[in-house]
């Protein structure tokens, strides 16, 4: 099945500077990589995804880059804000792309 | 309310009793996922359903776990004979395809005693 890794596992960061959270995934047939915001005791949000037919795709402050060949994705938040502090996650398909297996998450943490 | 929706949002109960959530998906939605999270962990898969159909269940999901879809609209998770390692919280996500991205409901957050 499909294996992801993600880190770093817990991100501070100076508010306004930039923020980068990488995952790997180990099926090569995956095709569609959404990325997770999941504010304390609510529900996991999508932000982004890409699919493998681009490398990189831009939504205001967020962007996601996927490197097919070397089976990793990232995610960017530039001019980072307090209310960006939350835990993110990854997460690839497997099965055929019939369900997502999702990473461990990253604990961002925005310092004022 | 066009979301997905779980009942209830908390549950607490004792050692061997038995517990059932419920889900309703967007209703356009013909998929439907089953997650379990614990603290500091992401969703782990559980099951899911194509319309009524349950196509796969995890080797998490062990005798003790059942999930419905009988209509092919809203899903049943019941939990018998609860152990204090079922306490987690159980989410809900539905989709309008394979490959696509998923759109949780707010999650019943299991506590076991």
């Amino acid at each position: 099945g499909e294996n992801v890794e993600q880190h770093p596992s817990t991100l501070s960061v100076q508010e306004g500077d930039s923020a980068v959270i990488k995952c790997t995934y180990s099926d090569s047939a995956s095709n569609y990589f959404p990325w997770y915001k999941q504010e304390l005791g609510k529900r996991p949000q999508l932000i982004i995804d890409i699919r493998s037919n681009v490398g990189e795709k831009k939504d205001q402050r967020i962007a996601v880059t996927l490197n097919k060949t070397a089976k990793h994705f990232s995610l960017h938040i530039t001019e980072t804000q307090p209310e960006d502090s939350a835990v993110y996650f990854c997460a690839a398909p497997t099965l055929g792309n019939e369900k997502l297996t999702f990473g461990t998450g990253t604990r961002l943490t925005i310092i004022p | 309310d066009t979301g997905v929706s779980q009942d209830p949002r908390h549950k607490i109960t004792k050692r061997g009793q038995n517990v059932t959530f419920r889900c309703d998906p967007i209703s356009e939605h013909n998929r439907l996922y089953w997650y379990r999270q614990t603290l500091g962990q992401g969703p782990e898969f559980l099951t899911y359903f194509q319309n009524e159909a349950q196509l796969e269940k995890s080797r998490l999901l062990s005798d003790r776990f059942s999930a419905e879809r009988p209509k092919g609209s809203f899903s049943t998770l019941e939990i018998q004979r609860t152990e204090q390692g079922d306490s987690a919280m159980y989410l809900c996500a539905s989709s309008p395809n394979r490959g696509g991205g998923y759109t949780f409901g707010s999650g019943t957050r299991l506590t076991v005693v």
